[in-house]
């Protein structure tokens, strides 16, 4: 699509449960985020990949939380051990590059409930 | 740290009504966005205000970028029944690319 794709869109897990979300960014976009997202809130910055670079994970709440990005294209989002503050939905963004005022591209989001 | 603030965190009105939206920091942002999110949506880049002072029109929707760069304004003109959704403010973080901080949102309710 031409879109960032995500999935999936809504997830119900156990507490104590792994998950995994994915992230299909915009074809050749070179910057991904994950941004979470509580009820009626702004969003909160998880990671950061930009090309080849080592991924900021300045934003990761704890080490439950975990990302990869794959030959530079798609990205999963592990979270190991959920606990219910965990449950949010979780936003990924692409963009063509960087740079400070570029424009970024946001999925619909993974909502993710943990019971 | 840098901030970004909005206020009112929730605004119901009546259409026709205009309403103004604020972003606020202590810090200078090289630029702010603004972003408008629907249920089950993703947030969408409404404008990019790059220059201090700068003024920015989308139809019925004005924005401003104060002289200082640390502030930035949302103007509805006649508010319509479609333009519900929450608004979202962001700004780079110093130095570190295309990272974004945003602001908590304004949840904008406009009723027929």
């Amino acid at each position: 699509g031409a879109g960032v794709s995500q999935s999936p869109s809504n997830k119900v897990t156990e507490k104590g449960k792994d998950v995994e979300l994915r992230c299909d960014p915009i074809s050749g976009h070179t910057a991904l985020y994950w941004y979470r997202q509580s009820l009626g809130q702004g969003l909160e910055f998880l990671i950061y990949f930009q090309g080849n670079s080592a991924p900021d994970k300045s934003g990761l709440p704890s080490d439950r939380f975990s990302a990869e990005r794959t030959g530079g294209s798609v990205s999963t989002l592990t979270i190991q051990r959920t606990q219910q503050e965990d449950s949010a939905v979780y936003l990924c963004a692409s963009s063509p590059w960087s740079g400070a005022s570029n424009t970024i591209y946001f999925g619909e989001g993974s909502w993710l409930t943990v019971v | 740290t840098q901030l970004l603030e909005q206020s009112p965190q929730f605004l119901s009105i009546q259409e026709g009504e205009n309403l103004t939206v604020y972003c606020n920091s202590s810090s200078v942002f090289s630029s702010l966005q603004w972003y408008r999110q629907e249920p089950g949506e993703g947030p969408v880049l409404l404008v990019t205000v790059v220059t201090g002072g700068e003024v920015k029109k989308l139809k019925r929707l004005t924005f401003q970028f104060g002289d200082a760069r640390k502030d930035s304004s949302l103007h509805i003109t006649a508010a319509q029944t479609g333009d519900t959704g929450l608004y979202l403010c962001a700004g780079p973080i110093y130095n570190q690319g295309g990272k974004l901080i945003f602001g908590q949102g304004t949840e904008l309710s406009v009723k027929p």
